[in-house]
Protein backbone atom coordinates (compact mmCIF):
# COMPACT_ATOMS: atom_id res chain seq x y z
CA UNK A 1 0.00 0.00 0.00
CA UNK A 2 1.75 2.91 -1.20
CA UNK A 3 0.40 6.20 0.84
CA UNK A 4 2.99 8.69 -1.32
CA UNK A 5 3.54 8.07 -5.20
CA UNK A 6 5.66 9.80 -7.60
CA UNK A 7 4.40 8.37 -10.77
CA UNK A 8 7.29 9.99 -12.88
CA UNK A 9 10.54 7.53 -11.90
CA UNK A 10 12.34 10.20 -14.09
CA UNK A 11 12.26 13.80 -15.73
CA UNK A 12 14.53 15.15 -18.24
CA UNK A 13 14.72 19.13 -18.96
CA UNK A 14 16.90 21.79 -20.43
CA UNK A 15 19.03 24.17 -17.93
CA UNK A 16 17.23 27.47 -17.32
CA UNK A 17 13.61 25.67 -17.81
CA UNK A 18 11.12 24.31 -14.92
CA UNK A 19 11.21 21.48 -14.20
CA UNK A 20 8.00 20.26 -12.46
CA UNK A 21 8.00 17.01 -9.94
CA UNK A 22 4.84 15.35 -8.96
CA UNK A 23 3.66 13.55 -6.25
CA UNK A 24 0.02 12.16 -4.90
CA UNK A 25 -0.92 10.79 -1.72
CA UNK A 26 -3.51 8.80 -0.61
CA UNK A 27 -3.50 9.38 3.27
CA UNK A 28 -5.93 12.22 4.60
CA UNK A 29 -4.52 13.08 7.75
CA UNK A 30 -1.19 13.91 6.48
CA UNK A 31 -0.61 17.22 8.08
CA UNK A 32 2.69 18.02 6.64
CA UNK A 33 4.77 17.32 3.25
CA UNK A 34 8.35 17.68 2.75
CA UNK A 35 10.72 17.31 -0.60
CA UNK A 36 14.40 15.58 -0.17
CA UNK A 37 16.94 15.85 -2.57
CA UNK A 38 19.09 12.83 -2.80
CA UNK A 39 23.01 12.97 -4.48
CA UNK A 40 24.40 9.41 -5.44
CA UNK A 41 26.44 7.90 -2.26
CA UNK A 42 24.84 10.29 0.30
CA UNK A 43 21.89 10.66 2.19
CA UNK A 44 18.56 13.00 1.70
CA UNK A 45 19.35 16.50 2.15
CA UNK A 46 15.78 18.57 3.24
CA UNK A 47 14.88 20.55 0.31
CA UNK A 48 11.67 22.52 1.32
CA UNK A 49 8.15 22.01 3.29
CA UNK A 50 4.87 22.99 3.08
CA UNK A 51 2.09 22.68 5.76
CA UNK A 52 -1.49 21.43 4.95
CA UNK A 53 -2.86 25.12 6.24
CA UNK A 54 -0.85 26.70 3.01
CA UNK A 55 -1.33 25.86 -0.28
CA UNK A 56 1.69 27.34 -1.67
CA UNK A 57 5.74 28.03 -0.42
CA UNK A 58 8.23 29.11 -2.18
CA UNK A 59 12.18 29.07 -0.73
CA UNK A 60 14.32 31.21 -3.79
CA UNK A 61 14.01 29.01 -7.26
CA UNK A 62 11.92 26.53 -5.75
CA UNK A 63 8.09 26.72 -4.57
CA UNK A 64 6.05 23.72 -3.68
CA UNK A 65 2.32 24.07 -4.17
CA UNK A 66 -0.07 21.83 -2.54
CA UNK A 67 -3.96 21.12 -3.29
CA UNK A 68 -5.41 19.25 -0.53
CA UNK A 69 -8.95 18.25 -2.17
CA UNK A 70 -6.94 16.17 -5.18
CA UNK A 71 -4.21 14.84 -2.26
CA UNK A 72 -1.44 16.32 -4.65
CA UNK A 73 1.48 18.30 -4.52
CA UNK A 74 4.23 19.68 -6.77
CA UNK A 75 7.63 21.12 -6.62
CA UNK A 76 8.66 23.31 -9.17
CA UNK A 77 12.15 24.50 -9.69
CA UNK A 78 13.26 27.87 -11.98
CA UNK A 79 15.22 28.32 -13.63
CA UNK A 80 16.84 24.35 -13.71
CA UNK A 81 20.42 24.49 -13.10
CA UNK A 82 22.76 21.40 -13.93
CA UNK A 83 23.31 21.15 -10.43
CA UNK A 84 19.46 20.29 -9.74
CA UNK A 85 20.55 16.71 -11.11
CA UNK A 86 19.99 14.39 -8.36
CA UNK A 87 16.81 12.09 -7.07
CA UNK A 88 13.66 13.83 -5.74
CA UNK A 89 11.65 12.39 -3.11
CA UNK A 90 8.37 13.64 -1.70
CA UNK A 91 7.50 12.92 1.80
CA UNK A 92 4.26 13.44 4.01
CA UNK A 93 4.52 13.38 7.65
CA UNK A 94 1.45 11.72 9.86
CA UNK A 95 1.52 10.89 13.65
CA UNK A 96 5.18 11.32 13.82
CA UNK A 97 5.75 9.54 10.57
CA UNK A 98 7.45 10.26 7.42
CA UNK A 99 6.52 8.18 4.33
CA UNK A 100 8.11 8.76 1.12
CA UNK A 101 7.63 8.56 -2.45
CA UNK A 102 9.81 6.31 -4.38
CA UNK A 103 11.12 9.28 -6.08
CA UNK A 104 11.53 10.96 -9.43
CA UNK A 105 15.76 11.39 -10.89
CA UNK A 106 15.96 14.85 -12.51
CA UNK A 107 18.27 15.50 -15.65
CA UNK A 108 19.56 18.74 -16.21
CA UNK A 109 20.36 18.86 -19.90
CA UNK A 110 23.16 21.85 -20.55
CA UNK B 1 28.22 19.22 13.79
CA UNK B 2 29.26 16.02 11.92
CA UNK B 3 25.94 15.14 11.30
CA UNK B 4 24.63 11.49 11.47
CA UNK B 5 27.06 9.18 11.01
CA UNK B 6 26.50 5.55 9.64
CA UNK B 7 29.39 2.42 9.37
CA UNK B 8 30.23 0.73 7.90
CA UNK B 9 29.55 2.53 4.43
CA UNK B 10 29.61 -1.10 2.57
CA UNK B 11 28.92 -4.63 3.66
CA UNK B 12 29.22 -7.57 1.63
CA UNK B 13 28.12 -10.56 2.85
CA UNK B 14 27.22 -14.33 2.46
CA UNK B 15 23.41 -15.74 2.79
CA UNK B 16 22.78 -16.77 6.31
CA UNK B 17 25.30 -14.31 7.95
CA UNK B 18 24.61 -11.87 10.58
CA UNK B 19 24.65 -8.23 9.58
CA UNK B 20 24.99 -5.22 12.30
CA UNK B 21 24.53 -1.74 10.75
CA UNK B 22 25.50 1.08 13.20
CA UNK B 23 24.41 4.54 13.43
CA UNK B 24 25.31 7.78 15.33
CA UNK B 25 22.70 10.67 15.65
CA UNK B 26 23.22 14.36 16.08
CA UNK B 27 23.66 14.93 19.21
CA UNK B 28 20.68 16.40 20.88
CA UNK B 29 18.03 14.56 18.58
CA UNK B 30 15.65 12.78 20.27
CA UNK B 31 14.02 11.36 17.26
CA UNK B 32 15.87 8.49 15.50
CA UNK B 33 14.26 6.31 12.49
CA UNK B 34 15.85 3.67 10.20
CA UNK B 35 14.82 3.47 6.30
CA UNK B 36 15.75 1.50 3.90
CA UNK B 37 15.87 1.78 0.20
CA UNK B 38 15.33 -0.25 -3.07
CA UNK B 39 13.88 0.65 -6.47
CA UNK B 40 10.85 -0.72 -6.42
CA UNK B 41 9.63 0.74 -3.49
CA UNK B 42 12.01 3.61 -2.50
CA UNK B 43 12.46 4.68 1.06
CA UNK B 44 10.94 2.86 3.64
CA UNK B 45 10.47 3.43 7.03
CA UNK B 46 11.61 0.29 9.37
CA UNK B 47 11.30 1.26 13.06
CA UNK B 48 12.09 5.00 14.66
CA UNK B 49 12.79 5.45 18.42
CA UNK B 50 11.92 8.58 20.35
CA UNK B 51 13.98 9.05 23.20
CA UNK B 52 15.90 5.37 23.08
CA UNK B 53 12.54 3.48 23.63
CA UNK B 54 11.04 2.36 20.14
CA UNK B 55 7.74 3.34 19.05
CA UNK B 56 6.73 2.41 15.77
CA UNK B 57 8.31 -1.01 14.70
CA UNK B 58 5.60 -2.16 11.99
CA UNK B 59 7.69 -1.58 9.03
CA UNK B 60 10.17 -4.08 9.86
CA UNK B 61 9.91 -6.67 7.34
CA UNK B 62 10.41 -9.87 9.60
CA UNK B 63 11.79 -11.53 12.79
CA UNK B 64 14.92 -11.59 11.25
CA UNK B 65 15.39 -8.06 11.62
CA UNK B 66 16.21 -5.86 14.80
CA UNK B 67 16.71 -2.86 16.03
CA UNK B 68 18.11 -1.61 19.64
CA UNK B 69 18.96 2.15 20.68
CA UNK B 70 21.11 1.06 24.06
CA UNK B 71 21.82 4.93 24.15
CA UNK B 72 20.90 8.82 22.84
CA UNK B 73 23.94 8.61 20.72
CA UNK B 74 23.60 4.96 19.78
CA UNK B 75 21.87 2.75 17.42
CA UNK B 76 21.62 -0.96 15.72
CA UNK B 77 20.01 -2.83 13.02
CA UNK B 78 20.84 -6.14 12.94
CA UNK B 79 19.73 -8.91 10.34
CA UNK B 80 20.27 -12.24 11.33
CA UNK B 81 20.00 -14.62 9.23
CA UNK B 82 20.53 -11.90 6.24
CA UNK B 83 19.32 -13.35 2.64
CA UNK B 84 19.79 -11.86 -0.41
CA UNK B 85 16.47 -9.83 -0.70
CA UNK B 86 18.24 -7.81 2.07
CA UNK B 87 20.26 -6.25 -0.64
CA UNK B 88 19.66 -2.35 -0.29
CA UNK B 89 20.96 1.03 0.90
CA UNK B 90 20.23 1.60 4.99
CA UNK B 91 19.71 4.95 6.05
CA UNK B 92 19.98 6.08 9.46
CA UNK B 93 18.31 9.33 10.07
CA UNK B 94 17.47 11.43 13.40
CA UNK B 95 15.59 14.71 14.16
CA UNK B 96 14.57 16.86 17.32
CA UNK B 97 11.49 17.66 19.03
CA UNK B 98 13.03 21.20 20.30
CA UNK B 99 11.88 22.45 17.22
CA UNK B 100 8.63 21.70 16.89
CA UNK B 101 6.69 18.60 15.54
CA UNK B 102 8.00 19.02 12.16
CA UNK B 103 11.39 20.11 12.24
CA UNK B 104 13.01 17.61 9.08
CA UNK B 105 14.71 14.43 9.41
CA UNK B 106 18.98 14.68 9.06
CA UNK B 107 20.34 11.42 6.79
CA UNK B 108 23.26 9.65 7.23
CA UNK B 109 25.06 8.98 4.24
CA UNK B 110 23.59 5.35 4.17
CA UNK B 111 25.45 1.22 4.20
CA UNK B 112 25.29 -0.42 1.10
CA UNK B 113 24.44 -3.75 2.35
CA UNK B 114 24.74 -6.75 -0.65
CA UNK B 115 24.15 -10.26 0.50
CA UNK B 116 25.20 -13.08 -1.98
Amino acid sequence: DQQVKQNSPSLSVQEGRISILNCDYTNSMFDYFLWYKKYPAEGPTFLISISSIKDKNEDGRFTVFLNKSAKHLSLHIVPSQPGDSAVYFCAAQGAQKLVFGQGTRLTINP
Amino acid sequence: DAGVIQSPRHEVTEMGQEVTLRCKPISGHDYLFWYRQTMMRGLELLIYFNNNVPIDDSGMPEDRFSAKMPNASFSTLKIQPSEPRDSAVYFCASRTSSRGWNSPLHFGNGTRLTVT
